[in-house]
């Protein structure tokens, strides 16, 4: 079993629609949870952290984490051209101990179509 | 400016060579990382060092050595053990010990001719 899925897409979408890209993690005893954006051919970006059940919004980015389900989403309102690249979802694999090791899933990459 | 620095961009290997990427920041964190990125494949570690002088192995350490003598760096060296070194080597650095919050460094793109 994969410690983290994501549909790896494509996920095609309107410019200003609403794209929702989700996450599931298999270790119940994560804690950290992060999503980070990827332009093809350059490094991932961190967008969005989040630490505790609910919502969590910054800007047009919305990340929803359940951990009684084990799902971590990531909301993007008002979609835009420029938000077209692959979204990597992040989990923290060391409860309890200071090595943040990260596990990534292998990204959902997201079209914004005009 | 504070951030993470790789070099070279692009890196270029014949087999049976040995090759060290670099990997410089300026933001004073003490934890550094090493992933590797295939196509289509999720970020995989390599290496990690929570300190100065010492370091561990991450998930696919095979073929691979790191060093860091300084807090600022943390060179990775390819060697000619590692069978399969075409891909994308990304470096990360940690702020603090409460949240895992990895930012990266542009990367390197390492082929094997």
């Amino acid at each position: 079993q994969k410690e983290v899925e994501q549909n790896s897409g494509p996920l095609s979408v309107p410019e200003g629609a609403i794209a929702s890209l989700n996450c599931t993690y298999s270790d119940r005893v994560s804690q950290s949870f992060f999503w980070y954006r990827q332009y093809s051919g350059k490094s991932p970006e961190l967008i969005m952290s989040i630490y505790s059940n609910g919502d969590k919004e910054d800007g047009r980015f919305t990340a929803q984490l359940n951990k009684a389900s084990q799902y971590v989403s990531l909301l993007i309102r008002d979609s835009q051209p420029s938000d077209s690249a692959t979204y990597l979802c992040a989990v923290n694999r060391d409860r309890g101990s200071t090595l943040g090791r990260l596990y990534f899933g292998r990204g959902t990459q997201l079209t914004v179509w005009p | 400016d504070g951030g993470i620095t790789q070099s070279p961009k692009y890196l270029f290997r014949k087999e049976g060579q040995n090759v060290t990427l670099s990997c410089e920041q300026n933001l004073n964190h003490d934890a550094m990382y090493w992933y590797r990125q295939d196509p289509g494949q999720g970020l995989r570690l390599i290496y990690y060092s929570q300190i100065v002088n010492d370091f561990q192995k991450g998930d696919i350490a095979e073929g691979y050595s790191v060093s860091r003598e300084k807090k600022e760096s943390f060179p990775l060296t390819v060697t000619s053990a590692q069978k399969n070194p075409t891909a994308f080597y990304l470096c990360a650095s940690r702020a603090g010990q409460t949240y895992n919050e990895q930012f990266f460094g542009p990367g390197t793109r390492l082929t094997v001719l």
